[in-house]
């Protein structure tokens, strides 16, 4: 079993829709829960990190980390074609190396 | 900006070949990273470095080697070049003055194809 689990997609769905993008850990001890961002032919780059348990929320994203069911989420709001990429989930612990999942190709259609 | 600049955006060699791929950061980062990027597999680290010098492996380093001369460039080696080998190659490099969160800047990525 992989530590992080992520569905790899693909994903199409409406502009304006609620995107809702998920991974499943394994090792309890991760404490720092990221999501990373990457569009075709580029590298990732962060798009939010949430530290423990709890939601943070940025424009139209939103984290949620539920460490008793060891599941995080990402979600976007008024989704744009804009947003269109592959979404990362990547989890670590103190000064320990980032675990990624496998990340989920996401088509936002116009 | 962070910027990490890895040397090629395509490579295409022959199987056997030694293959240099090369990455530079430009912000004074202790952190330098190599990983691999596969459909279905996600990344997956092969070396990292905290320090000039200094060299870990990751999980999958089999068939590679690193090198860090100084402190904004690292380098990966693959010795005798396979098929398998064939994937984007991705760079990062982070701080530790940002506590434990280290955030990785990556770089734009190498696609390398072993005939």
């Amino acid at each position: 079993q992989k530590e992080v689990e992520q569905d790899p997609g693909p994903l199409s769905v409406p502009e304006g829709a609620i995107v809702s993008l998920n991974c499943t850990y394994s090792n309890s001890a991760f404490q720092y829960f990221m999501w990373y961002r990457q569009y075709s032919r580029k590298g990732p780059e962060l798009l939010m990190y949430t530290y423990s348990s709890g939601n943070k929320e940025d424009g139209r994203f939103t984290a949620q980390v539920d460490k008793s069911s060891k599941y995080i989420s990402l979600f976007i709001r008024d989704s744009q074609p804009s947003d269109s990429a592959t979404y990362l989930c990547a989890m670590k612990f103190g000064n320990e190396k980032l675990t990624f999942g496998t990340g989920t190709r996401l088509t936002i259609i116009p | 900006d962070v910027k990490v600049t890895q040397s090629s955006r395509y490579l295409v060699k022959r199987t056997g070949e030694k293959v240099f791929l090369e990455c530079v950061q430009d912000m004074d980062h202790e952190n330098m990273f190599w990983y691999r990027q596969d459909p279905g597999l996600g990344l997956r680290l092969i070396y990292f470095s905290y320090d000039v010098k200094m060299k870990e492996k990751g999980d999958i380093p089999e068939g590679y080697s690193v090198s860090r001369e100084k402190k904004e460039r690292f380098s990966l080696i693959l010795e005798s070049a396979s098929t398998n080998q064939t994937s984007m190659y991705l760079c990062a490099s982070s701080s530790n003055r940002q506590g434990h969160l280290n955030e990785q800047f990556f770089g734009p990525g190498t696609r390398l194809t072993v005939l």
